[in-house]
């Protein structure tokens, strides 16, 4: 089936240690978004990419970058990780950025 | 500002009743309307959505109901199961910008 798939599910990194996350879809959309979703709180877009765009939040850290090589992938680098960048991180597609995303299974990542 | 937000942030519901969640948001550039279901440790899953030029949209056990007179969207689950336990977010969606905000979710609770 078409889906959005992450890897890996769960992810442990050292303080400072760089990190990357990667989501691949198999969907063909245009969009790819990456989200930052906290304990009981809702999904925080960090950035998305239109096709090749780069579109970052305003208020996304520095220490959060993302690549898209190619339609299917996506990845959350992630420089310098500090123990509040434990989160799960969600990648999400859209057909167009009209439509609905939809979700991978998001990447839970720990940070010692 | 923009921002979504919902009502209750736990709703108790017993099996087999209906159970109404509410959602109001304050950006009236939002063009569509998005719930999702999000259960324990799994990216969120679309539910169902709602265009601004609509008022109502049923689907399988859901129907969305939206007033943009007083910007609020609520979704409606009929013959609520178990499997229904969840956290349900809204999302408000521009087609300009093609992104999403996300209110604070409700989590369903469903008593056997």
């Amino acid at each position: 089936d078409a889906m959005v798939i992450q890897n890996p599910r769960y992810q442990v990194t050292q303080f400072g240690k760089p990190v990357t996350l990667s989501c691949s879809q198999t969907l063909n959309h245009n969009v790819m978004y990456w989200y930052q979703q906290k304990s009981s709180q809702a999904p925080k877009l960090l950035f998305h990419y239109y096709d090749k765009d780069f579109n970052n939040e305003a208020d996304t850290p520095d220490n959060f970058q993302s690549r898209r090589p190619n339609t299917s992938f996506c990845f959350l680098d992630i420089r310098s990780p500090g123990l509040g960048d434990a989160a799960m991180y969600l990648c999400a597609t859209s057909r167009d950025g009209w439509h609905e995303q939809y979700f991978g299974p998001g990447t839970r990542l720990t940070v010692t | 500002g923009e921002s979504v937000g919902l009502h209750l942030p736990t709703l108790s519901v017993q099996e087999g009743d209906n159970s109404i969640i509410n959602c109001a948001y304050s950006n009236s550039a939002s063009d569509y309307f998005i719930w999702y279901k999000q259960e324990s440790g799994k990216g969120p899953q679309f539910i169902i959505d709602i265009r601004s030029n609509m008022d109502k949209r049923q689907g399988q056990r859901v129907t969305v109901l939206l007033n943009k007179t007083v910007k609020h969207l609520s979704l409606q689950i009929a013959a609520t199961q178990p499997g229904d336990s969840a956290v349900y977010f809204c999302a408000g969606g521009s087609s300009n910008t093609g992104k999403l905000i996300f209110g604070q979710g409700t989590t369903l609770q469903v008593k056997p």
